[in-house]
């Protein structure tokens, strides 16, 4: 069964930092592109980051550039968010999905999200 | 940037047909994705490349992609469909969602 688990979320101060991360089970990690979508709360889902198996290609959505950082460990079948300078509108839950193989596909897997609050 | 664009809110009465549609400019020629997401829980895909449904979704969900509009279609609604539903596709190596539709079974 696929399995994704998110962590690391919680209540930090605007210009803080906080590290996420996203156990995977139940499938080949390293075979699948990963991103992580994010959900303000009463608002659409939106998209933050993805990676390539290898780690070698790394997209992100124009807000959180040189802020987010995506990375992975195929060894520990972890996925990473690491997000810096971060501000109230970065207020989120933040999802962790499985992508494509051959590349960026459709999501075919959520985990259920940590929730990252942005406030003084 | 390229935009999509959802209905705020569709209703269709109990065992009627509701279609949602999602508009983008040559969204024909890209592959929609469709999400549920019912309060509290994580989105799940019910329809994948346009009109493919992912094990386990009823038959009842069907998609089609057209020109500038894409549609998903849930035949004889259910009380439980009642949710939000996004449309998503890819564009410039970014992911991008539509505002969300929610449907009411009535």
């Amino acid at each position: 069964e696929v399995q994704l688990v998110e962590s690391g979320g919680g209540l930090v101060q605007p210009g803080g930092s906080l590290r996420l991360s996203c156990a995977a089970s139940g499938f080949t990690f390293s075979s699948y592109w990963m991103s992580w979508v994010r959900q303000a709360p009463g608002k659409g889902l939106e998209w933050v980051a993805n990676i390539k198996q290898d780690g070698s290609e790394k997209y992100y959505v124009d807000s959180v550039k040189g802020r987010f950082t995506i990375s992975r460990d195929n060894a520990k079948n972890s996925l990473y968010l690491q997000m810096n300078s971060l501000r109230a509108e970065d207020t989120a839950v933040y999802y962790c999905a499985r992508d494509g193989m051959a590349g960026p596909d459709d999501f075919d897997y959520w985990g259920q999200g940590t929730l990252v609050t942005v406030s003084s | 940037s390229y935009e999509l664009t959802q209905p705020l809110s569709v209703s269709v009465a109990l065992g009627q047909t509701a279609r949602i549609t999602c508009g983008g400019n040559n969204i024909g020629s890209k592959n929609v994705h469709w999400y549920q997401q019912k309060p509290g829980q994580a989105p799940v895909l019910v329809i994948y490349r346009d009109s493919n449904r992912p094990s386990g979704i009823p038959e009842r969900f069907s998609g089609s992609n057209s020109g500038n509009t894409a549609t998903l279609t849930i035949s004889r609604a259910q009380a439980g469909d009642e949710a939000d539903y996004y449309c998503q596709v890819w564009d410039s190596s970014t992911a991008v969602f539509g505002g969300g539709t929610k449907l009411t079974v009535l």
